[in-house]
């Protein structure tokens, strides 16, 4: 079974904010919430992470539910740059079991 | 800091074939990851090391392939010998430290092909 669910595909208008959704209903108490994203040809790159509390970096926001079934992760202002795959990925980092597993992602198209 | 380097960034073999990716993590890290990327399988971590020793090598798909790390500043992936199914772009990331492991940073990667 998915760890996560997110929609395959979103669009975004340039400067306007991009909220991307995923679920995570498995999480357990333990396991963070990574986000991560992969701009077309390149490797990906960590954008945030959070276990229950709001995040928020140069990058991104990360908002968390309180019973941490979900996570949206915000852009901002999104530009043309950050049109990518993103990932979400729960993960604890100890052992194994800590790996980070990625899914299909959601693919954001920011148009101008 | 240049970030993790890969090399080859392209590669081109034919079946049967010995090939070997190199990777140069990024300076102090201590965590070092090889992933790769295909259509159908998505990203899949292969091996990772942890000063330098593995500890993780259950998504290895199988015994052509081998990675090592023989010193803190350099690891192959090595496929011999090769199959077309391998062909595939692999990437390696380092992260430091066991709290920071998956906050990693991924090199641009090798593109391989298997003809």
């Amino acid at each position: 079974d998915a760890k996560t669910t997110q929609p395959p595909s979103m669009d975004c208008a340039e400067g306007r904010a991009a909220n991307l959704p995923c679920n995570h209903s498995t999480i357990s108490g333990n396991e963070y919430v990574y986000w991560y994203r992969q701009i077309h040809s390149q490797g990906p790159q960590y954008i945030i992470h959070g276990l229950k509390n709001n995040e928020t970096n140069e990058m991104a926001s990360l908002i968390i539910t309180e019973d941490r079934k979900s996570s949206t992760l915000i852009l901002p202002h999104a530009t043309l740059r950050d049109t990518a795959v993103y990932y979400c990925i729960p993960s604890n980092y100890g052992g194994s079991q800590g790996n980070l597993i990625f899914g299909k992602g959601t693919k954001l198209s920011v148009k101008p | 800091d240049a970030g993790v380097i890969q090399s080859p960034r392209h590669e081109v073999t034919e079946m049967g074939q010995e090939v070997t990716l190199r990777c140069k993590p990024i300076s102090g890290h201590d965590y070092l990851f090889w992933y790769r990327q295909t259509m159908m399988r998505g990203l899949e971590l292969l091996i990772y090391f942890n000063n330098n020793v593995p500890i993780d090598d259950s998504g290895m798909p199988e015994d052509r392939f081998s990675a090592k790390m023989p010193n803190a500043s350099f690891s192959t992936l090595k496929i011999q010998p090769s199959e077309p199914r391998d062909s595939a772009v692999y990437f390696c990331a380092s992260s430091l430290g066991l709290k920071v492991r998956n906050e990693q940073f991924f090199g641009p990667g090798t593109r391989l092909t298997v003809l």
